[in-house]
């Protein structure tokens, strides 16, 4: 079967730096999302990768590792408002994407 | 300035009683997609459309029924909603399917409550 999988939730300060895993196992592999989700509200689109390697898009960055099925999603500088859920996801070889279920991410003052 | 735009954003219905959630785009995508999401879980697909050609997923049940009836909107259907049908009801977009670089543009949501 198909696996993608995160931590359930995370803590971190605001300022600090914080990195949230994702391992998968899927038929094919056609590229890594990382989507952002506000509690009741739609997911929306934070990064793609394809290629192994870091992907960085201001204090957000995302890496992949293919041979390992690892990526990971850094955010830096926390804000308040990163308090969120953040979901990895990915294209399998029917381009169909396979979600995981999300990490909660706490922000503490 | 382009979107997908969902109503109702808040839907009540009774239990066995029909409804319909709606979704609109102005992106001009040929790929629609339903997801259903329920608390802290991951989205589940329920359908997509490429063009006008409808995929159903294997695992969706047969209560839940959908319709294009144009590139802009696409409708959800489902016949008799039970408890468990209660949900977060997600419409996306894409501009194309077997491209892999291409992320789904979401809308706001439907939040289905079933008493």
């Amino acid at each position: 079967g198909q696996n993608i999988d995160q931590p359930t939730e995370m803590t971190a300060t605001e300022g600090a730096i914080v990195q949230i895993n994702c391992t998968y196992q899927t038929s094919g592999f056609n590229g890594l999302f990382w989507y952002q989700q506000h509690a009741g509200e739609a997911p929306t689109f934070l990064s793609y990768n394809v290629l192994d390697g870091l992907e960085e898009k201001g204090r957000f960055s995302s890496f992949l590792s293919r041979s390992k099925g690892y990526s990971y999603l850094l955010l830096k500088e926390l804000q308040m408002k990163d308090s969120a859920s953040y979901l990895c996801a990915v294209k399998d070889s029917n381009y169909q994407l396979i979600w995981g279920a999300g990490t909660k991410l706490i922000i503490k003052p | 300035d382009a979107m997908v735009i969902q109503n109702p954003r808040y839907q009540v219905t009774q239990f066995g009683k029909p409804v319909t959630l709606s979704c609109s785009q102005t992106l001009n995508h040929n790929v629609m997609y339903w997801y259903q999401q329920k608390s802290s879980q991951a989205p589940k697909l329920l359908f997509h459309y490429y063009d006008k050609d409808f995929n159903n997923e294997a695992d969706t049940p047969d209560n839940f029924q959908s319709r294009r009836p144009n590139t802009s909107f696409c409708f959800l259907d489902i016949r008799s909603p039970g408890l468990g049908d209660a949900a977060m009801y997600l419409c996306a977009t894409s501009s194309r399917w077997a491209d892999s670089s291409y992320e789904q543009y979401f809308g706001p949501g439907t939040r289905l409550t079933v008493t």
